[in-house]
């Protein structure tokens, strides 16, 4: 398996509170990637990094942010979380980023009550 | 909105049948991918096929390509329970470097 952990795996927080969760690497990959999962959606791209301190949004990146200060993490952040972020989180890593597969996390479980 | 719709949303066949399940996509491919999940776990990458190739084998899993028509079909021949799972077809648009994702096909296989 590739060396990817996603922490905390399962997490409930209040509206309004900020949460960050950590994807962590050790396969030395250029792209890192946070995804949220949810029913009738698939999985929809929230931001993506192309190299330390390199990233851009996805198709879902309102209320979220992300650092990546290093290669080997790739934090998400959700400013003031809402009830409509409740939802599973998932980490990908790519060498290249278009041309060779993705490796994924186990996911995070984030409920926000 | 998303790149690839995937058809149909749920299967359900008897166990050594064929499966077969589709996707349709929008703009201009680098490749598409398909991915499985079991439930309540990570996505786990099938295969890659590159938009100058239109048919792709891995063991029991045969992929189709047909860019003139943006779609492409995955096949699992002589399915297992152990298939039972839900599969994603990802596009690289030409010049992207990330995967856009289908909703998925819930595939059930029945012993």
């Amino acid at each position: 398996d590739a060396g990817i952990t996603q922490s905390p795996r399962h997490k409930v927080t209040e509206t309004g509170t900020p949460v960050t969760l950590r994807c962590h690497q050790t396969e030395n990959h250029r792209y890192m990637y946070w995804y949220r999962q949810d029913p009738g959606h698939g999985l929809r791209l929230i931001h993506y990094s192309y190299g330390v301190k390199d990233t851009d949004k996805g198709e879902v990146s309102d209320g979220y942010s992300v650092s990546r200060s290093k290669t080997e993490d790739f934090l998400l952040t959700l400013e003031s979380a809402t009830s409509s972020q409740t939802s599973v989180y998932f980490c990908a890593i790519s060498p290249t980023g278009q041309d060779t597969e993705a490796f994924f996390g186990q996911g995070t479980r984030l409920t926000v009550v | 909105s998303q790149q690839g719709e995937e058809d149909p949303q749920a299967l359900s066949i008897q166990e050594g049948e064929n499966a077969t399940m589709n996707c349709s996509y929008k703009t201009s491919i680098n490749n598409l991918q398909w991915y499985r999940q079991n439930s309540g776990r990570g996505l786990v990458h099938l295969i890659l096929i590159r938009s100058n190739e239109r048919e792709k084998h891995s063991g029991r899993l045969r992929v189709t390509l047909d860019t003139s028509k943006k779609s492409s079909s995955l096949l699992i021949t002589a399915s297992r329970a152990a298939d039972t799972a839900s599969y994603f077809c990802a596009t690289v648009g030409k010049g992207a470097q990330k995967l856009v994702f289908g909703q998925g096909t819930r595939l059930t296989i029945n012993p």
